[in-house]
């Protein structure tokens, strides 16, 4: 069974920081481009951040550059949304996901973040 | 960067009936455009991609057209379980890749 299931999702401080991991199954991890999507409460989806399957290429969201950082370890089937600095407007669900030829497939099933004092 | 819009933003619907979601993208994208499903409290699914093709396991009562800035998702008989918020997106011009703000479809 395909599966992507993300963790290390909480409550954390404006300007503290958090790590989310997403472990990946049922597929050849090492061969997928991997997205982060997030969705605030309420809200409509945002692309985050883009990593390329060797992890040469990685993209953000303006709102995030600078401040996050998409990481991947093949050999762990893993995949990890390093974010400092956080701010309230990046209390969401963040999704992981496959990205193959553009297309956003399959997803997991979210961890949430909340950023509040 | 390509700005994607969807309308109408809720669409109330009968089941049985047919339901016509539309989605418009700032500038040309060929046929580079997905349609994604999501339920309340779910994740996202996959539902059609390059405009027009279905996503594995996906019933063939959802049907996707249209190409350059003008897209079309068509659900032909909405049963119970169809009834979500759809979103468009653009994976022509990337990054960013970008979403709709989503057509909610609900029952009337």
């Amino acid at each position: 069974e395909v599966q992507l299931v993300e963790s290390g999702g909480g409550l954390v401080q404006p300007g503290g920081s958090l790590r989310l991991s997403c472990a990946a199954s049922g597929f050849t991890f090492s061969g997928y481009a991997m997205n982060w999507v997030r969705q605030a409460p309420g809200k409509g989806l945002e692309w985050v951040s883009y990593i390329s399957f060797s992890s040469s290429a990685s993209y953000y969201a303006d709102s995030v550059k600078g401040r996050f950082t998409v990481s991947r370890d093949n050999a762990k089937n893993s995949l990890y949304l390093q974010m400092n600095s956080l701010r309230a407007e990046d209390t969401a669900i963040y999704y992981c996901a496959g990205a193959f030829h553009g297309r956003f497939d399959p997803w997991g099933q979210g961890t949430l973040v909340t950023v509040s004092s | 960067e390509i700005v994607m819009t969807q309308s109408p933003a809720t669409l109330s619907v009968s089941p049985g009936e047919r339901a016509t979601l539309s989605c418009r993208a700032s500038q040309s994208i060929s046929g580079n455009l997905a349609w994604y499903q999501q339920k309340h409290g779910q994740a996202p699914r996959l539902l059609i991609y390059g405009a027009s093709t279905r996503a594995t396991g996906i019933p063939a009562r959802f049907s996707g057209s249209g190409s350059g800035t003008e897209f079309t998702l068509t659900i032909s008989s909405l049963q119970s379980e169809d009834f979500a918020v759809y979103y468009c997106q653009q994976y022509n011009n990337w990054p960013p890749f970008t979403f709709g703000p989503g057509t909610k479809v609900d029952i009337e």
